[in-house]
């Protein structure tokens, strides 16, 4: 079982949905990332939580760190919001552990 | 300001070959883990380097290997390259591990 787990792996949207991608991860974390990766490779940071929630612009990320799970919302999604999305944590021995991603299509 | 600099973006590579890949990290940064991203997978750990010295290493073989300098850049070495060593491979820069900056990678391929 891996340590960080996503959901869904793929995800269609029609242009204006509300999405959610969930993350849970089994290790103990000092902080949670939220990565996005464009075709070509570049990742991108969006978020790092550490507790509660955090929001910019159309992004929203929130954590329950005793549930140990976070979820990403993207409100009004837009085409250019296809990509990657992937989560990754900091785990309490000092290295990354990221999540399989999920991969968002967002059609016009 | 720039952030995390890999070279080069792209190569190819005969299978047995040796490569190294280099980052330089953002400005600020001290430390450099380098990750290994197969085709639809979630990138893996490699190793990180601190203070030129490797500071936790994932589950690779010693073909690949590391170096950081003294101006916190870093380099990866693999040798003896498989095809399944073709992959992103990702730099990330963090100062003493906390908020990390990511490089665009650089994609081997081996043939």
């Amino acid at each position: 079982k891996n340590e960080v787990e996503q959901s869904p792996q793929n995800l269609t949207a029609q242009e204006g949905e509300f999405i959610t991608i969930n993350c849970s991860y089994s290790v103990g974390i000092s902080a949670l990332h939220w990565l996005q990766q464009h075709p070509g490779g570049g990742i991108v940071s969006l978020f790092m939580l550490s507790s509660g929630k955090k929001k910019h612009g159309r992004l929203i990320a929130t954590i329950n760190i005793q549930e140990k799970h976070s979820s990403l919302h993207i409100t009004a999604s837009h085409p250019r919001d296809s990509a990657v999305y992937i989560c990754a944590v900091d785990a309490n021995n000092n290295d990354m552990r990221f999540g399989a991603g999920t991969r968002l299509t967002v059609k016009p | 300001d720039a952030g995390v600099t890999q070279s080069p973006t792209h190569l190819i590579k005969t299978r047995g070959q040796q490569v190294t890949l280099r980052c330089s990290p953002k400005s600020g940064h001290d430390t450099v883990s380098w990750y290994q991203q197969a085709l639809g997978q979630g990138p893996q750990f490699i190793f990180q380097y601190y203070e030129e010295e490797e500071r936790q290493r994932g589950n690779f073989p010693d073909r690949f290997s590391g170096h950081q300098f003294p101006n916190y850049s870093s380099e990866l070495n693999v040798n003896a390259l498989l095809l399944g060593d073709s992959a992103l491979y990702l730099c990330a820069s963090s100062l003493a591990g906390w908020g990390y900056t990511f490089g665009s990678g650089t994609r081997l391929t081996v043939v």
